[in-house]
């Protein structure tokens, strides 16, 4: 089955405690990024890949880092996460080539104290 | 820079009813994709409905569909017959170059469907 998956699906931590947050897509898709979702604000793009060691900065990437060493897999990093990165995050990935159309995750809850 | 606009926080509608979602957007590229992706309770992102900039034909899928005013930079999504599934937040979304500058979203409206 087409799918993208996240690890964990909800976590609680304290402020500073480094994290990562998994992404992997078994689409072969070239592009994969990183939106985080707050009440009242939409979906907004943290950071992009559009390949293998290719990252970009998106809207909001303050306070994350990302690494796309592997096609499938794009890992999202809180080196020293904030309560403001309190949010619902989501990794999304679609081909380069035909529609276009981004397919997302399932989302990951992240709470920190 | 890409805006998308959702001027409805929250709609309501009944049961069996038409109700009609708002958006309008701004770009100055010639080459787009507009979107509209519910969410429901589950958070699961699903998209609903796509247009491609450069079509003038209006996208249809079963009970939703879409008015595309490319000069008015407006992108409505219409639902009929609306049912008690259809309960969700509703996001308007544009991508821009070529897919490389990723989804840009509007804020949402939250769908109530009245029984």
């Amino acid at each position: 089955e087409a799918q993208v998956t996240q690890n964990p699906r909800y976590l609680i931590t304290v402020t500073g405690k480094k994290l990562t947050v998994t992404c992997s897509q078994n689409m072969n898709h070239e592009y994969m990024s990183w939106y985080r979702q707050d009440p009242g604000l939409g979906l907004r793009q943290i950071y992009y890949s559009m390949n293998v060691e290719v990252t970009d900065k998106g809207d909001v990437p303050e306070g994350y880092k990302v690494s796309r060493k592997e096609k499938r897999n794009f890992p999202l990093i809180l080196e020293s996460p904030s309560p403001n990165q309190t949010s619902l995050y989501f990794c999304a990935s679609s081909s380069t080539s035909g529609s276009n159309e981004q397919f997302f995750g399932p989302g990951t809850r992240l709470t920190v104290l | 820079a890409q805006t998308v606009t959702q001027s409805q926080p929250e709609m309501s509608v009944q049961e069996a009813e038409t109700v009609t979602l708002s958006c309008t957007y701004d770009t100055s590229e010639s080459d787009y994709y507009l979107f509209w992706y519910k969410q429901p309770p589950s958070r699961q992102m699903i998209l609903v409905i796509r247009q491609e900039a450069y079509k003038q034909q209006n996208a249809t899928e079963n009970r939703f569909s879409v008015n595309f005013q490319k000069a008015a930079k407006s992108f409505s999504l219409k639902i009929s017959d609306s049912q008690l599934g259809d309960a969700a937040m509703y996001f308007c979304a544009m991508e821009t170059g070529g897919g490389a500058d990723g989804l840009t979203f509007g804020k949402g409206t939250h769908l109530i469907i009245q029984p």
